[in-house]
């Protein structure tokens, strides 16, 4: 099955670093992709392919990825970094999308 | 600058259609895939379906495959057909582009609210 599971909630102190994890038996053969929702706001992607920030992308954030597990690390968290985190991914066909449930960054 | 815009939300019935519509601009239409998303309110993403724009062909999540068809128009407009509605598809609907990683939604519209209630 093509399944993407993530925490409910991590919480840390401005910053700490703030680790978000998704895991998925399909990761090791597609791309991990991370997005964050601010509330009332569309999502923005912040990582994609794994490792790669899109242009506007804080360097405080990285993407990484060991077999099944995908990790949105984000070094010295900041009040702003409190949002929702969504992964996603497409089967290696592009004919099925997946979130993970997401993730509730608090920062306090 | 790409642009999606989505329309056509709506209060509507149970067990009545509804299309919503998804317009790009910014870059030739047909180049890359588009998905569609939705949140329902207080809940996180769902994805819903994807045209493959070089196949022609869309593809559907099993919660809405039956129910929903995605088509598009020879111009710049994209389409999500909804069909016997119901309660759990009260949601923000958003369309999403496909990136050239193959596997990234890189630009979203702002979504259009569907609200299915008697």
């Amino acid at each position: 099955s093509f399944d993407l599971t993530q925490a409910p909630s991590v919480s840390v102190s401005p910053g700490q670093t703030a680790r978000i994890t998704c895991s998925g038996n399909a990761l090791p053969h597609t791309f991990g992709n991370w997005y964050q929702q601010k509330s009332g706001q569309a999502p923005v992607l912040i990582i994609y392919e794994d490792i790669k920030r899109p242009a506007g992308t804080p360097e405080r954030f990285s993407g990484s990825r060991s077999g099944t597990v995908a990790t949105l690390t984000i070094s010295g968290a900041q009040a702003e970094d409190a949002a929702d985190y969504y992964c996603f991914s497409t089967d290696p066909n592009g004919q099925r999308g997946m979130f993970g449930g997401g993730t509730k960054l608090t920062v306090l | 600058q790409l642009y999606l815009v989505e329309s056509g939300g709506d209060v509507v019935q149970p067990g009545e259609s509804l299309r919503l519509s998804c317009t790009v601009s910014g870059l030739p239409f047909g180049t890359f895939d588009i998905h569609w998303v939705r949140q329902a309110p207080g809940r996180g993403l769902e994805w819903l379906a994807v045209m493959s724009m070089a196949e022609t062909i869309s593809y559907y999540a099993d919660s809405v495959s039956g129910r929903f068809i995605v088509s598009r128009d020879n111009s710049n407009t994209l389409y999500l057909l909804m069909n016997s509605l119901n309660s759990d598809d009260t949601a923000l609907y958003y369309c999403a582009k496909l990136g050239t990683g193959r596997t990234e939604l890189d630009s979203w519209g702002q979504g259009t609210l569907v609200t299915v209630s008697s």
